[in-house]
C-alpha cells in the first residue's frame, strides 16, 4: 500500500539538540497528523493540523501543514531522553465515509548519551 | 474503558491456521479502524467501520482477511489459512465523530501475530 515519504529515516542526536523531520506526499490531504510510537505500543497522537499553512505547537513540538497540502514538518526543540521513539506522519482526506490514514515510513529518533 | 483494548497481545500461529483478533474500542466511538504494521514500517490501512457498517475494506490484502463489527462496538479481524507474510502487528483504532477535530484517533497497543 501507499506510504508517505518521510525523512530522515533515522536520527542520532545528543540531548538538548533540536530535531527536524518532514513528510511529503504525491497526493493532497486535508488533515496532517504526527504520531509517536514506542516499542510494544500503538501510535500516540502528538499534533493534528487541519488547514494549509497552519503552524501548531504542543510544548516543545511544532508542526506545519504545507501550503500545497502535500507536505508537513515536525520540529522538536531541546530534545530530552523521553523523546526517543519512532515518529510517523499521517495524512487523511477527512471526508465522511473516507477516514483512513496514510502513514509515512517513520523517523527513528535515538539520543546519544 | 479508558482506551482501546486489543487481545490477545501476542499470537503465534502455525501456517494454515485460522486466527481471530479482537478490538474493544473506546465506549461510544463511532468509527473503528484496523491497520497492519510490518516490522520497520508505518501502519497500513486495512478496513474501517462506522457503527456496524463496513465502509471501506480496500486495504484487506486478500480474501483470507475478514473483519466484522456486528453490534457497532467490539470488532474482530479474522485471518484464515495464515501465511508467513501475515506476520505483523495488527493495530485497532477508534474515534468519536463529534470530537474528531480535537482528539483524532486513539490506537490500541496492537496484537503481534507471528506465523511459523
Amino acid at each position: 500500500g501507499q506510504q508517505l515519504n518521510q525523512s530522515p529515516q533515522s536520527m542520532f542526536i545528543q540531548e538538548g539538540e533540536d530535531v527536524s523531520m518532514n513528510c511529503t506526499s504525491s497526493s493532497i490531504f486535508n488533515t496532517w497528523l504526527w504520531y509517536k510510537q514506542e516499542p510494544g505500543e500503538g501510535p500516540v497522537l502528538l499534533i493534528a493540523l487541519y488547514k494549509a499553512g497552519e503552524l501548531t505547537s504542543n510544548g516543545r513540538l511544532t508542526a506545519q501543514f504545507g501550503i500545497t497540502r502535500k507536505d508537513s514538518f515536525l520540529n522538536i526543540s531541546a530534545s530530552i531522553p523521553s523523546d526517543v521513539g519512532i515518529y510517523f506522519c499521517a495524512g487523511e482526506i477527512s471526508n465522511f465515509g473516507n477516514e483512513k490514514l496514510t502513514f509515512g515510513t517513520g523517523t527513528r529518533l535515538t539520543i546519544i548519551p | 474503558g479508558a482506551g482501546v483494548s486489543q487481545s490477545p497481545r501476542y499470537k503465534v500461529a502455525k501456517r494454515g491456521q485460522d486466527v481471530a483478533l479482537r478490538c474493544d474500542p473506546i465506549s461510544g466511538h463511532v468509527s473503528l479502524f484496523w491497520y497492519q504494521q510490518a516490522l520497520g514500517q508505518g501502519p497500513e490501512f486495512l478496513t474501517y467501520f462506522q457503527n456496524e457498517a463496513q465502509l471501506d475494506k480496500s486495504g484487506l490484502p486478500s480474501d483470507r482477511f475478514f473483519a466484522e463489527r456486528p453490534e457497532g462496538s467490539v470488532s474482530t479481524l479474522k485471518i484464515q489459512r495464515t501465511q508467513q507474510e501475515d506476520s505483523a502487528v495488527y493495530l485497532c483504532a477508534s474515534r468519536a465523530w463529534e470530537t474528531r477535530v480535537l482528539y483524532g484517533y486513539t490506537f490500541g497497543s496492537g496484537t503481534r501475530l507471528t506465523v511459523v
